[in-house]
């Protein structure tokens, strides 16, 4: 069945370093890749989508890559921020829903 | 003026107990969603409904009953509540059916069985 893999599970940098989280998708067919954000105690929130017409979008300091061959999605923060420790969520369309991934909690250390 | 409301926000009881939880959005979304978080952190979607009529229902042991009245309110019914259903209930909404949709997830029920 459809499947998203997230890695790493979870995420320790320093203050200003960069941060990547990679997922793989398993439907071929799925155009539309969200990446939510939940901070603690919190609902999770878009941050950021990209859509398979693109291999590349950025939002000031988040940018979110694709790879359609390989099957392959990541999400890429710089100069990170206290504020930017959460657990982040890769998805993938399905058919009338989107298929999450198992979360990354990242901890950005002061 | 939230987007999408959940109540309640805390919800402890005892197994084999009948609960409910509300869900209501204002985005004048037509699709809404229930999703169980464990605590693991795993989303796992378990129903979603387009203009009040059921469209996903995955899997979920049908002790877990929704009810969409109209299309801004998705309640959630749970029958003989077990110890496996401790985990956050998150409502969500978007604006039309499809995968291709943002969704707009509501706070949050943390329920805990005891």
């Amino acid at each position: 069945g459809e499947n998203v893999e997230q890695h790493p599970s979870t995420l320790s940098v320093q203050e200003g370093d960069s941060a990547v989280i990679k997922c793989t998708y398993s439907d071929s067919a799925s155009n539309y890749f969200p990446w939510y954000k939940q901070e603690l105690g919190k609902r999770p929130q878009l941050i950021i989508d990209i859509r398979s017409n693109v291999g590349e979008k950025k939002d000031q300091r988040i940018a979110v890559t694709l790879n359609k061959t390989a099957k392959h999605f990541s999400l890429h923060i710089t100069e990170t921020q206290p504020e930017d420790s959460a657990v982040y969520f890769c998805a993938s369309e399905a058919t009338n829903k989107l298929i999450f991934g198992t979360g990354t909690l990242l901890a950005v250390q002061p | 003026d939230t987007a999408v409301s959940q109540t309640p926000k805390y919800l402890v009881t005892q197994m084999g107990n009948d609960k409910s939880i509300k869900c209501e959005q204002n985005l004048g979304h037509d699709t809404m969603y229930w999703y169980k978080q464990d605590s693991k952190k795993f989303l796992k979607i378990m129903f979603s409904y387009n203009n009040k009529e059921l469209i996903i229902n995955e899997t979920v042991p049908n002790r877990f009953s929704p009810k969409s009245p109209d299309k801004a309110h998705l309640n959630l019914h749970i029958n003989s509540l077990e110890l496996g259903d401790s985990a956050v209930y998150f409502c969500a909404s978007s604006q039309d059916l499809g995968g291709q949709e943002t969704q707009y997830f509501g706070p949050g029920t943390r329920l805990l069985v005891l």
